[in-house]
């Protein structure tokens, strides 16, 4: 069974320019979730979808961030006009929405480095 | 702010239990106890959940105080490959995860 794929691994772009982030979850699982580290910091959550539904965007640091889901499927999270401070590793994880378990599988991240 | 509190650092000698405490005591009644572990710049990785009881897999066991305020994850044989930021999470069904500091645990040889 594949895990959680993220694309790219890596992106260096310019203070203004727009960067868009994919996460594809484990096939059937309704829940995806955004969670970023920047420099230093501890692990933060940005937003949950479940399926298309946007279940809790509170972590979302401001509207310069759009996350989508189309379909309920992949992800895109989109940054427009990235900043010095949105560097960072950002992380996808995707879960199931049935039974007792609820753990969170985690993509091996996006490198996010705004120059 | 995360619900756990955990020691930031432990050493454990390659081939012997590691056990990485962490204390919960405002955990509420439907709130599992989650163990999450990300090695070097990797995703975090899922190891082990529990609500009362205790539990045990291929990876590691947890150990959960009667009155669920505290927990213990226990790497049976540690080994270099352990080496990782261990976290102590408690959330309910498809909550976000609120990460802490987390323990960070060296394996010597």
């Amino acid at each position: 069974e594949a895990g959680v794929t993220q694309f790219p691994s890596h992106s260096v772009i310019e203070k203004g320019q727009t960067v868009t982030l994919r996460c594809d979850p484990i096939s059937g699982h309704d829940n995806l979730y955004w969670y970023r580290r920047v420099m230093g910091k501890e692990i933060k959550f940005l937003l949950h979808f479940v399926k298309e539904s946007k279940q809790d965007e509170s972590g979302m640091p401001n509207n310069r961030f759009l996350a989508e889901r189309t379909g309920g499927t992949y992800s895109t999270l989109k940054v427009q006009p990235a900043e010095l401070e949105d560097s960072g590793v950002y992380f996808c994880a995707s879960s199931l929405t049935s039974g007792s378990r609820y753990e969170q599988y985690f993509g091996p991240g996006t490198r996010l480095t705004v120059t | 702010d995360a619900k756990t509190t955990q020691p930031p650092s432990m050493d454990c000698a390659e081939g012997r239990a590691a056990n990485l405490p962490c204390n919960h005591s405002t955990i509420s009644g439907n709130e599992y106890v989650y163990w999450y572990r990300q090695i070097h710049s990797q995703g975090p990785q899922y190891i082990i959940h529990g609500l009362k009881n205790n539990e045990t897999n291929e990876m590691a066991s947890l150990i959960i105080t009667e009155d669920r305020k505290s927990s213990t994850l226990i790497l049976p044989h540690a080994t270099l490959r352990d080496t990782a930021v261990y976290y102590c999470i408690v959330y309910y069904r498809d909550d976000k995860i609120i990460f802490g500091k987390g323990t960070r645990l060296h394996i010597l040889p």
